[in-house]
């Protein structure tokens, strides 16, 4: 594809649910990341991959929060639990490599009611 | 702890007033400095990178610069076009990887 691409668009969930977010990174890049943006702020770090493996997930707030990047290309972002704090946009990024730069998708918005 | 910090929180420019968006940053070494565009409802989308202080770059009617302690994105007469939220972001960590501490944020009107 042309960019990134994340489903759904909008997912409004009831508290308590289980959510998963998915990414499709540009084709060819190795490096996937995911950052999460609440409103009025700049998007904050949750976690990195490079191929298959989580190369840092300081990011991530506690652990009802869980990625998979199985085959090194789609990522997959799961929320169990779901609270009405989790309520932002999920936003997926990747790059050629770690060091260069990373384009993002358009974001999912998760609403927790 | 690395830090960004943007101002103004929100700028509105009459068409073709030129101006300057101010980026703050602490950070324990850094790596690079990016400048991103984003608009309502998209997801940041990548303007330029900086890495090291008197480095500039240009882009149409934005040109980012960088000192030791800021960056600045200098906007020549904007257009309507360019209104937005203009978002900074240092490298964080010493992986080298893009794990970025963004700013807040500058939200630009500009009205013809």
């Amino acid at each position: 594809g042309a960019g990134v691409s994340q489903t759904p668009s909008n997912k409004v969930t009831e508290k308590g649910k289980y959510v998963e977010l998915r990414c499709d990174p540009i084709s060819g890049h190795t490096a996937l990341y995911w950052y999460r943006q609440s409103l009025g702020q700049g998007p904050e770090f949750l976690i990195y991959f490079q191929g298959t493996g989580a190369a840092d997930d300081s990011g991530l707030p506690n652990d009802r929060f869980f990625a998979v990047r199985p085959e090194g290309s789609v990522s997959t972002l799961k929320i169990q639990r779901t609270e009405r704090g989790d309520s932002a946009v999920y936003l997926c990024a990747s790059s050629t490599a770690g060091n260069t730069e990373a384009f993002f998708g358009q974001g999912t918005r998760l609403t927790v009611v | 702890e690395d830090q960004v910090t943007q101002s103004p929180e929100a700028l509105r420019l009459q068409e073709g007033e030129s101006s300057s968006l101010n980026c703050s940053y602490t950070v324990s070494g850094l790596r690079g400095l990016f400048w991103y565009r984003q608009d309502p409802g998209k997801g940041p989308e990548f303007l330029f990178t900086l890495y090291s202080a008197g480095e500039e770059k240009e882009k149409e009617r934005l040109k980012a610069t960088l000192t030791k302690k800021e960056s600045f994105l200098h906007i020549t007469a904007p257009k309507p076009e360019d209104s937005a939220t203009y978002l900074c972001a240092v490298q964080a960590g010493s992986g080298g990887y893009n794990k970025l501490i963004f700013g807040a944020g500058t939200r630009l009107a500009v009205h013809p």
